[in-house]
């Protein structure tokens, strides 16, 4: 158990919907990470979060959005969704702002459009 | 553009025997590289690191080298268990002073095969 959670642990939804993914970092972590795992892309990161701002960006789509609340926990939304938008989404964090420290990661949410 | 390339997509090692997955990079800005192990339906873990002023780590069973020049690391295993069944994932980490801070670049992963 690597104490970071995320839920749901799967969610299945139409095109065009628009969906939130939920994580909790681990107790005394400060950044969270989000990445997307596709059949074809492998794990991509898509976008980080250190104490509740903006650190560094990945190749994130605009319908995609995020933000860490102040305790901490970070959500992903994901709007207008489509049908290649169906991946695993993964959750990792960090105890710093990122350097040469590893990242742990959640279990996942498997989203499913159809 | 593949800047972390694992090019056996699998391996298979007799238990007991040693392990050793192979990953190339081919950014020079990276100067952290991670190994993480994935089974199925749950998240990557994360094994053992190095960073590039170094070009060993051991940890256990688990030693990673880095080859700088040839921009290459290799994680091995040694004595291999069946446990240790999984997908092997390398990735690696650009400098600190760069944007990319704190982003890791995964490769596409091994999965390797342990058995009894």
């Amino acid at each position: 158990d690597s104490g970071v959670t995320q839920t749901p642990k799967h969610l299945i939804t139409a095109t065009g919907q628009r969906v939130t993914l939920r994580c909790s970092p681990r107790s005394g972590d400060l950044s969270v990470y989000w990445y997307q795992q596709s059949l074809d892309q492998g794990l991509q990161f898509l976008i980080q979060y250190y104490n509740g701002e903006e650190r560094a960006k990945g190749n994130i789509l605009e319908r995609f959005s995020a933000q860490q609340f102040p305790d901490l926990h970070s959500e992903l939304n994901l709007s207008s969704l489509e049908l290649g938008d169906s991946a695993l989404y993964f959750c990792a964090s960090s105890v710093g702002s990122g350097g040469n420290q590893p990242q742990h990661f959640g279990d996942g949410t498997r989203l499913s459009i159809l | 553009d593949q800047q972390v390339k694992q090019n056996s997509p699998s391996l298979s090692v007799q238990e007991g025997r040693i392990s050793i997955l192979n990953c190339d990079y081919t950014n020079s800005m990276f100067d952290y590289f991670l190994w993480y192990k994935k089974y199925p339906a749950e998240g990557p873990t994360f094994l053992i690191s190095i960073s590039s002023i170094k070009d060993k780590n051991e940890d256990g069973r688990f030693t990673v080298f880095l080859n700088k020049s040839a921009k290459h690391l290799s994680l091995h295993i040694v004595p291999s268990q069946p446990g240790d069944s999984a997908v092997y994932f390398c990735a690696a980490e650009r400098d600190a002073g760069g944007t990319s801070y704190g982003k890791l670049t995964f490769g596409q992963g091994t999965i390797l095969t342990v058995h009894p």
